[in-house]
């Protein structure tokens, strides 16, 4: 059964104190992981897809990275905006997995000024 | 672009009361997808569709039916409501199962059931 586990559970951070956030998971064949970014009151928002181990991603101030167990998203010099949960999710490659995700339970994310 | 538009955005509910929540995307996507979100839970999948007229059951699906009579819509139905159907139900649809088909998320539907 594929599964994902998202620490910490919430993190409170400094501006400019940067820091990561940790995606394990278990999954039979990873079509692709997904990394998401969560506002209160909103739907999640796409950030990145990693394929294989070994890749990395960037946007801003934000880096995630994918190896066969676990995806890590850096959070460098963070800012009050970046206060947000985010999310990790896990594409199986079964052909019968009709693209579902499986979500990790998420990392809430506050950055004080 | 309007992407996902859910409807309504809130609703109470009295036990037994039932009650249908649209999903309506304009990306011309394949794939649909209803979840709810529980504090401390992340999202589950309830049903999905890949493609018009076929549905299916994901992780919790008991309490809730679906349709997808036309491929823009996913229609989430609740027949009898009950308290532990208290969540946020938001629906996603993705354009294929191809790697790197992000979903795209409305703004989900927050349901009281009292």
């Amino acid at each position: 059964e594929d599964q994902v586990t998202q620490s910490p559970e919430a993190l409170r951070l400094q501006e400019g104190e940067s820091s990561s956030l940790n995606c394990s998971y278990t999954v039979s064949g990873l079509r692709g992981l997904f990394w998401y970014r969560q506002d209160p009151g909103k739907g999640p928002e796409f950030l990145f897809t990693l394929y294989s181990a070994g890749e990395e991603k960037e946007k801003e101030r934000l880096k995630a990275t994918l190896t066969k167990k676990e995806s890590f998203l850096h959070i460098t010099a963070p800012k009050p905006e970046d206060s947000a949960t985010y999310l990790c999710a896990v594409q199986a490659a079964a052909t019968d997995s009709w693209g579902k995700f499986q979500f990790g339970a998420g990392t809430q994310v506050v950055v004080t000024p | 672009n309007a992407g996902v538009t859910q409807t309504p955005k809130f609703r109470v509910l009295k036990t037994g009361q039932s009650m249908t929540l649209l999903c309506a995307q304009d990306m011309n996507h394949e794939y649909m997808y209803w979840y709810r979100q529980d504090p401390g839970m992340g999202l589950r999948l309830i049903h999905y569709s890949v493609g018009e007229g076929t549905t299916a059951k994901g992780e919790v699906p008991d309490g809730y039916n679906v349709s997808r009579l036309k491929k823009q819509n996913f229609l989430l139905g609740l027949e009898s409501a009950a308290p532990s159907q208290t969540s946020v139900y938001f629906c996603a649809s993705k354009v294929g199962t191809g790697a790197g088909a992000e979903a795209f998320f409305g703004q989900g539907t927050r349901l009281t059931v009292v």
